[in-house]
């Protein structure tokens, strides 16, 4: 079945330590979205890649960063720098870049940072 | 700059109809839907391109007035597996690369 993978699903780190979000998909979309949401919010875009090898940053891209080796894959990785990273993280996908394609979400990342 | 919702959440007993606004202060070129039921990913429900279209299918359907900059979505005849979160996403231009979401409007439906 095709679709998007997120791992894992639950993830505890300690404040001060990068830690890197996973997100595979084999629908070979070639856009992949990283969002974040909290409580009672919206969804709010880090980073977005429209193909392989390159990238721009979104909404709130401060104290993230991503890379885009392989058109299936697009890891997400929050940095140290990110002053408040404990939330909900959602990677995205779309057949096409533009904000015109439907998007297939992931299950999700919920990161705990103490 | 992120589109408002309207209302903030709602609670419905069954079989009763829902309406969600969503509104920006920018022109829009395209509309996007999504539901998300707690601790999942939204799901796609549908896309409203600028021309007034609307859509629908089953008992949920949209509208999209690209004069007053909005969309409304209505859910008729409410069925307990419509509760959840529902998002609009919007495009502000024609050719813009990401989506605006909304910060999203919980619907409970209570038998």
């Amino acid at each position: 079945d095709g679709g998007i993978t997120q791992s894992p699903k639950y993830l505890f780190r300690k404040e001060g330590q990068n830690v890197t979000l996973s997100c595979e998909q084999n629908l070979n979309h070639d856009a992949m979205y990283w969002y974040r949401q909290d409580p009672g919010q919206g969804l709010r875009l880090i980073y977005y890649s429209q193909i392989v090898n390159d990238f721009q940053k979104g909404d709130i891209a401060e104290g993230y960063s991503v890379s885009r080796e392989k058109k299936e894959s697009f890891p997400l990785t929050v940095t140290s720098a990110q002053k408040n990273p404990t939330a909900f993280y959602l990677c995205a996908s779309s057949l096409r870049p533009g904000a015109s394609y439907e998007q297939y979400f992931g299950p999700g990342t919920r990161l705990t940072v103490t | 700059q992120q589109p408002v919702q309207s209302p903030q959440a709602v609670i419905l007993r069954e079989g009763e109809d829902a309406v969600i606004n969503c509104s920006s202060s920018k022109a829009l070129y395209s509309v996007h839907w999504y539901r998300q039921k707690h601790g999942e990913a939204p799901v796609f429900l549908m896309i409203l391109l600028k021309g007034g279209e609307q859509k629908g299918h089953d008992k949920i359907s949209a509208s999209f007035n690209e004069k007053k900059q909005q969309s409304s979505l209505y859910l008729t005849a409410s069925q307990l597996s419509y509760s959840g979160t529902y998002f609009c996403g919007t495009e502000g231009i024609q050719g813009a690369q990401k989506l605006v979401f909304g910060q999203g409007t919980r619907l409970t439906i209570n038998p």
